[in-house]
């Protein structure tokens, strides 16, 4: 049975922290790694995609790849309040279709 | 601007109904998903579709159904309504950019009573 998994949480960071979601994967023929934001009662809202080891910037998040220990994590620099949500991890075996982990929820305090 | 709604968003129903979500997207997609998300479960994979006239089981597809008859429509009906399928259900769509990245529909309150 191919998994993904993370920490419920909830993590808690003082604002202005940097956040780090982790997520490990079983199937080692993954490719594409998603992470997405869900805010309560919304759906989710896809923040990045990695495919290459190593890292991926854009504005205040970066994701980081390591398949040979089956890892993908996320850093939110500067936290803010607003950034307190559920971040999910999606990993995708190539065929389009995504396998989701539980979400971590994050709690950004002010 | 591209989008991808469903309707109802909201749906009471009883045991014994059939229903039919709506989800319509304006991406010109040709990849269509149906999940549903339960509390300890996240998001669960019902059925999806890689184009017209292609429609294919997910890991809980049982008492769920899908056709597609268009590029921009994937209804996903509930053939006998359970208590257990009572959820919050999200439509999504990909192309061929991103990495196939998901798009994902407002969702769908849904009670089974």
């Amino acid at each position: 049975q191919k998994e993904v998994e993370q920490n419920s949480g909830p993590l808690s960071v003082p604002e202005g922290a940097i956040a780090s979601l982790n997520c490990t994967y079983s199937d080692r023929g993954s490719q594409s790694f998603f992470w997405y934001r869900q805010y309560s009662g919304k759906s989710p809202e896809l923040i990045m995609f990695i495919y290459s080891n190593g890292d991926k910037e854009d504005g205040r998040f970066t994701a980081q790849l390591n398949k040979a220990s089956q890892y993908v994590s996320l850093l939110i620099r500067d936290s803010q309040p607003s950034d307190s949500a559920t971040y999910l991890c999606a990993v995708s075996s190539g065929t389009y279709k995504y396998i989701f982990g539980t979400g971590t929820r994050l709690k950004v305090l002010a | 601007d591209a989008e991808i709604t469903q309707s109802p968003r909201h749906k009471i129903t009883e045991t014994g109904r059939q229903v039919t979500l709506a989800c319509h997207q304006t991406w010109n997609h040709n990849n269509m998903f149906w999940y549903r998300q339960d509390l300890g479960h996240g998001l669960r994979l019902i059925h999806y579709s890689y184009g017209v006239h292609d429609t294919n089981k997910g890991e809980v597809s049982d008492g769920y159904s899908v056709s597609r008859s268009n590029t921009e429509d994937l209804p996903l009906t509930l053939e006998s309504a359970a208590s257990s399928q009572t959820s919050v259900y999200f439509c999504a769509s990909s192309g061929g950019l991103a990495r196939g990245a998901q798009y994902f529909g407002p969702g769908t309150r849904l009670t089974v009573l």
